[in-house]
């Protein structure tokens, strides 16, 4: 089985701190996603990245950055939190060739005071 | 970005009741993928569709492709507590088929 995990299910941080939120899979797979997900609006796509170190926007990257230096792990970065990032943090990945499916992580819950 | 239009946007049933959700898009997709969210958790992989027509079972579950190849449907036959929880639906066309496009779920509550 696919296996996503990512390193903290729950966060509380201040506002003006820089948060990490870490995911590792261990398919191999190419694909590594992170979506942001808010009651009534759904899973929002932050940043994807196909390859180590390739990386593309999604549908709302507006103050996060990712880092994908190895392919097994995929960091979501907040420079500089913000009350209306207190959301659940969903990270994903997907093989080349596997049919899109796409296979989630438990998902991390930040909260910023 | 676009999104999927998934209907209905929640549903309180009895249990042993049949329940029925369905996605459209504006646009052809190649694949459509249904998943289930439970309380607290990430999405899980219920069944992937592939071909226009394609009627797949997984237990209890049955999705199809729709022939005009906008739109899916989850059927859930004789429903149980643990149904409880939010489907999504999710497409992706040729044009992209890493960016998936998402519905905004279905969320379901059975009455024991």
């Amino acid at each position: 089985d696919v296996k996503v995990t990512q390193s903290s299910r729950y966060l509380v941080k201040r506002t003006g701190e820089k948060v990490f939120l870490e995911c590792v899979q261990d398919m191999d797979h190419e694909n590594m996603f992170w979506y942001r997900q808010d009651p009534g609006l759904g899973l929002r796509l932050i940043y994807f990245s196909y390859d180590v170190k390739m990386k593309e926007k999604g549908d709302i990257p507006e103050g996060y950055s990712v880092s994908r230096e190895k392919k097994e792990r995929f960091s979501l970065i907040l420079e500089s939190a913000s009350t209306n990032q207190t959301s659940m943090y969903l990270c994903a990945s997907m093989g080349q060739g596997s049919g899109n499916t796409i296979y989630f992580g438990e998902g991390s819950w930040l909260t910023v005071v | 970005g676009q999104q999927l239009n998934q209907s209905p946007q929640s549903m309180f049933i009895q249990e042993g009741e049949d329940v029925s959700m369905n996605c459209t898009s504006s646009s052809i997709f190649n694949t459509w993928l249904w998943y289930k969210q439970d309380p607290g958790e990430g999405p899980v992989l219920l069944i992937a569709l592939y071909k226009a027509g394609e009627l797949t079972s997984n237990g209890r579950l049955t999705a199809q492709f729709g022939i005009t190849r906008k739109d899916s449907f989850l059927n859930i036959s004789a429903s149980i507590p643990s149904d409880v929880g939010i489907y999504f639906c999710a497409g992706s066309n040729a044009g992209n088929n890493r960016k998936l496009i998402w519905g905004l779920g279905t969320s379901l509550a059975v009455n024991p």
